[in-house]
């Protein structure tokens, strides 16, 4: 039981270019979020999914798509990078509504 | 989901039990009260949750008011590796749970 895997841990982009977060769960959770964290910040939703084939806006989704076409995998692609979209990467899980999250350890980007 | 408000900084001595409040006047009926926990760099890690009756498990004991307007997180004998920032958010228990925002918690620092 791995819980929540993302990957890369850390990555550098030029800007301009695009690429895709991993993010995956082995515990059949079907509740899943993804959530960026700026140095001394707190966290900030950018989407989320209650299940595969759903999915919906948070706080900050622009310049970020993503699909569920699995319970097991959230991906999370950023499409034309910025250095406004340097920050940490927090993929979250949650098997029901009552039940708290299970976070990934997280992506460090850096937009150069 | 309901806004919380939570001091931004507290200090607890070694051995103590730590309170931490967190203010969530808006809270509406389907909403229940999450507090996780962010050591340095780490990811989240979820603590405990309630709905209107006071909950305890291995980690902590949550106190909500009867008008759940508030709530306590309470850490029964602090050591140093309590030292973290602590969330306290409230989200609904229904297909919408997906939408969790965090704040900017509070930095609790327990001092030797």
């Amino acid at each position: 039981n791995a819980g929540v895997t993302q990957t890369p841990k850390f990555q550098v982009l030029k800007t301009g270019q695009s690429m895709t977060l991993q993010c995956a769960q082995d515990m059949n959770h079907e509740y899943m979020s993804w959530y960026r964290q700026d140095p001394g910040m707190g966290l900030r939703l950018i989407h989320y999914s209650v299940g595969a084939g759903i999915t919906d806006q948070g706080e900050v989704p622009n310049g970020y798509n993503v699909s569920r076409s699995t319970t097991e995998d959230f991906p999370l692609r950023l499409l034309s990078a910025a250095p406004s979209q340097t920050s940490v990467y927090f993929c979250a899980s949650s098997y029901t509504p009552e039940y708290g999250y299970t976070f990934g350890s997280g992506t460090r980007l850096t937009v150069v | 989901d309901a806004k919380t408000t939570q001091p931004p900084s507290m200090d607890c001595a070694e051995g103590r039990a730590a309170n931490l409040p967190c203010n969530h006047s808006t809270i509406s009926g389907n909403e229940y009260v999450y507090w996780y926990r962010q050591i340095h760099s780490q990811g989240p890690q979820y603590i405990i949750h309630g709905l209107k009756n006071n909950e305890t498990n291995e980690m902590a004991s949550l106190i909500i008011t009867e008008d759940r307007k508030s709530s306590t997180l309470i850490l029964p004998h602090a050591t140093l590796r309590d030292t973290a920032v602590y969330y306290c958010i409230v989200r609904a228990g229904n297909t919408n749970a997906g939408k969790s925002t965090f704040g900017d918690g509070t930095t609790l620092t327990v001092k030797p």
